[in-house]
């Protein structure tokens, strides 16, 4: 397996522009899950799926950021619109549950978005 | 409040020797308890998760411990290498939560 794609890998764009940010997750995995990271503020959870289903998105910073998964090899994170401070690495990661145990996290490569 | 704290938040060791990263939280309920590495420019990579009942796992040169009485853990480098330079990073998981550590920057110098 590939393991989980993202793109893309490296954005710049303008204030007040629309970014979307793509992850396509391990194939079989049911959790999808979305980071932030920034020197300040660290490795930050945004938002998690079960089965396409968000589940906890008490970590998405406002009502600019949106994130679906319209089916299992696929997930979208917007941003709208952008503002300098959205500027981080955003990591996607993916997962299955293992009965009996807790399950085990593969991170993509990041994207790198930096908003001027 | 669920945090989660490590320390040192940064450490230069020489190669060959030995370290100890550590990691204290107060996250509740309690699932497990992750450490992940993660290399410059790179997603983070599991090392180990330990559950309730777990108080030692390993993985090659690494080993974690947990105390769940005081709710500590500590990662523990046995002869680093070079390689061995990145972030370190202590996550615990409780109910539907993921609470993340700042991460410990290790350098490895030869």
């Amino acid at each position: 397996d590939a393991g989980v794609i993202q793109s893309p890998r490296h954005e710049v764009t303008e204030m007040g522009q629309e970014v979307t940010l793509r992850c396509k997750p391990i194939s079989g995995h049911d959790y999808l899950f979305w980071y932030r990271q920034t020197m300040m503020r660290g490795l930050e959870l945004l938002i998690y799926f079960n089965n396409n289903v968000p589940i906890d998105d008490s970590g998405m910073p406002e009502d600019r950021f949106s994130a679906k998964m319209p089916n299992a090899s696929f997930s979208t994170l917007k941003i709208q619109p952008s503002e300098p401070r959205d500027s981080a690495v955003y990591f996607c990661a993916s997962s299955f549950w293992l009965a009996g145990g807790p399950y085990e996290q593969y991170f993509g490569p990041g994207t790198r978005l930096t908003v001027t | 409040k669920n945090q989660v704290e490590q320390s040192p938040q940064s450490l230069i060791i020489l190669e060959g020797k030995n370290c100890t990263l550590q990691c204290n939280y107060t996250v509740s309920p309690f699932s497990n308890l992750r450490w992940y590495k993660q290399d410059t420019g790179r997603g983070p990579v599991s090392l180990t998760i330990m559950t309730f009942s777990e108080n030692t796992k390993s993985n090659g040169r690494y080993t974690a411990t947990l105390d769940a009485d005081t709710k500590q853990s500590s990662l523990h480098i046995t002869a680093s290498q070079l390689s061995d330079s990145a972030s370190y990073i202590c996550v615990v998981s409780g109910g539907n939560k993921l609470i993340f550590g700042a991460g410990t920057r290790l350098a490895v110098h030869p």
